[in-house]
C-alpha cells in the first residue's frame, strides 16, 4: 500500500523551531518529486515547498521563503521540513504529498498524508 | 503567481442531480508543446486529506466514480458531479501545477438539498 505518514508536529512559541518529517512506504520515493502542502484550520490549501529527486532543487513559496527548509533521505524514504522563527499565522495542518508521474514537481498530487498539525501560540 | 477563483463557494443540490463547479485561472495553464492543461480537482471530506479526482483537466483518476467528469481548456475549467451522492457531500479544489507557486481554488463546498 502507497502510504505517507508525517510526523514531528505540535505545539511551539512565536519564534520557535520545528522538524517535520514524513515517512514513505509503497513507491519508489527516489523517483518522486514530493510537496509539503498546508492548511490552516477552516481555510483553503496552500503549497508551501516542493522538492525534486535529486534533493537539490527546491522551491518555496513567499511566505516562507528564508524561514522554512525542505530536504529529502533517498535512502531512509523519509522527507523533512524544517521550520524556524515560526509565526502564529503558520498553524496549520501540514501534509506531506507525493506526485503523480516522478520527477517533475509541475504535476498534480496522488497520494497525501493524513497530516501533522503545527500550533504556533504563546 | 496563478491566481486561481472556483465559483460558486457552496451549493447544495438534491440526491440524483447535477452539480457544477467552475474553476478560472489568472492565466492559460495549457502547455503547447504537450496541448496538457496543467489542472488537477480535490475532493476533501471533513477530517481527511484531500482526494485527487481529476488531472490534465479531464482524466479521472484510478477508483473515482464515472459520474466525476472535468472539462476545459486554457482558464476556464470544469467539475461536474453528474448524480449526486450522499458521500459526495465534500469540499472541492481546483489546482494548477503549470508554475511555481502551484495555487489552489479557494474550494467549494457541495452539500444536500
Amino acid at each position: 500500500e502507497v502510504q505517507l505518514v508525517e510526523s514531528g508536529g505540535g505545539l511551539v512559541q512565536p519564534g520557535g523551531s520545528l522538524r517535520l518529517s514524513c515517512s514513505a512506504s509503497g513507491f519508489t520515493f527516489s523517483n518522486h518529486a514530493m510537496h509539503w502542502v498546508r492548511q490552516a484550520p477552516g481555510k483553503g490549501l496552500e503549497d508551501v515547498s516542493a522538492i525534486k529527486i535529486d534533493g537539490d532543487t527546491t522551491y518555496y513559496a513567499d511566505s516562507v521563503k528564508g524561514r522554512f527548509t525542505i530536504s529529502r533521505d533517498n535512502s531512509k524514504k523519509t522527507l523533512y521540513l524544517q521550520m524556524s522563527s515560526l509565526r502564529a499565522e503558520d498553524t496549520a495542518m501540514y501534509y506531506c504529498v507525493k506526485v503523480i508521474r516522478g520527477s517533475s514537481w509541475y504535476d498534480a498530487f496522488d497520494i497525501w498524508g493524513q497530516g501533522t498539525m503545527v500550533t504556533v501560540s504563546s | 503567481d496563478i491566481v486561481v477563483t472556483q465559483s460558486p463557494d457552496s451549493l447544495a443540490v438534491s440526491l440524483g442531480e447535477r452539480a457544477t463547479i467552475n474553476c478560472k485561472s489568472s492565466q492559460s495553464v495549457l502547455y503547447s508543446s504537450n496541448k496538457n492543461n496543467y489542472l488537477a480537482w480535490y475532493q476533501q471530506k471533513p477530517g481527511q486529506p484531500p482526494k485527487l479526482l481529476i488531472y490534465w483537466a479531464s482524466t479521472r483518476e484510478s477508483g473515482v466514480p464515472d459520474r466525476f467528469s472535468g472539462s476545459g481548456s486554457g482558464t476556464d475549467f470544469t467539475l461536474t458531479i453528474s448524480s449526486l451522492q450522499a458521500e459526495d457531500v465534500a469540499v472541492y479544489y481546483c489546482q494548477q501545477y503549470y508554475t511555481t507557486p502551484l495555487t489552489f481554488g479557494g474550494g467549494t463546498r457541495v452539500e444536500i438539498k
